[in-house]
């Protein structure tokens, strides 16, 4: 079953304007990941947030953590629109044999010029 | 990070063949995980497939429907066998564990596109 939720399911701004996105998730874990995908492409790794952590930045991204909520939220400021893509969140399960990446349904976002 | 390639990139099938994905990583990995994503969907997880031990299949997914072979820490390969419209998807290859690392990042392949007809 998928763990992670994203929402809202489409999202559509104008480039400049900041986009936010947010996933929740069921069990605990060890930590979250961002991914983006391109149009059916591979997925490009953005971010990784463990558990003990609630805040972590990468250039124009701002993801957030929390665990007592389970939810996390993904910040991109000052969108382009190269941005457009899909983006999910993953959540690890199990571990050692059983480590497993577990991912939600996506957001896509379209960011028009 | 990894550099991850996948062969074919896409293809055109017939129902009823099998078609053989090949997954390579420019580094020993521990852990290579496939996975499908359904038109429109998010990923699912096939099977994890770690060197010296048989696949492990999640729900829904059996041996005999899609093979996995990894005989490297480098290689794998993924069998969509005796294949029906249902299986047309984007077949991804991931790894994670680089350097014996592990709960970091898992990387990702290109991906191949398959369509059956």
């Amino acid at each position: 079953s998928q763990q992670g939720e994203e929402d809202p399911q489409a999202l559509s701004i104008q480039e400049g304007e900041n986009a936010t996105m947010n996933c929740s998730y069921k069990t605990s874990i060890n930590n979250l990941q961002w991914y983006r995908q391109n149009s059916g492409r591979g997925l490009v790794h953005l971010i990784l947030i463990r558990s003990n952590e609630r805040e972590k930045h990468s250039g124009r991204l701002r993801v957030t953590l929390d665990t007592s909520k389970k939810s996390s939220s993904l910040l991109i400021t000052a969108s382009r629109a190269a941005d457009t893509a899909s983006y999910f969140c993953a959540t690890d399960e199990g571990g050692g044999s059983n480590y497993k990446l577990t991912f939600g349904k996506g957001t896509l976002l379209t960011v028009n010029p | 990070s990894a550099v991850i390639s996948q062969k074919p990139s896409r293809d055109i099938c017939q129902r009823g063949t099998s078609l053989t994905i090949q997954c390579q990583v420019d580094s020993q990995v521990t852990m290579m995980f496939w996975y499908r994503q359904q038109p429109g969907q998010s990923l699912t997880l096939i099977a994890t497939a770690n060197q010296g031990s048989e696949a492990t299949y999640e729900s829904g997914f059996v041996i005999d429907k899609f093979p996995i072979s990894r005989p490297n820490l480098t290689f794998s390969t993924l069998t969509v066998s005796n294949m029906s419209p249902e299986d047309s998807s984007i077949y991804l290859c991931s790894v994670e564990g680089l350097a014996g690392v592990y709960y970091n990042e898992q990387f990702f392949g290109p991906g191949t596109r398959l369509t059956v007809l």
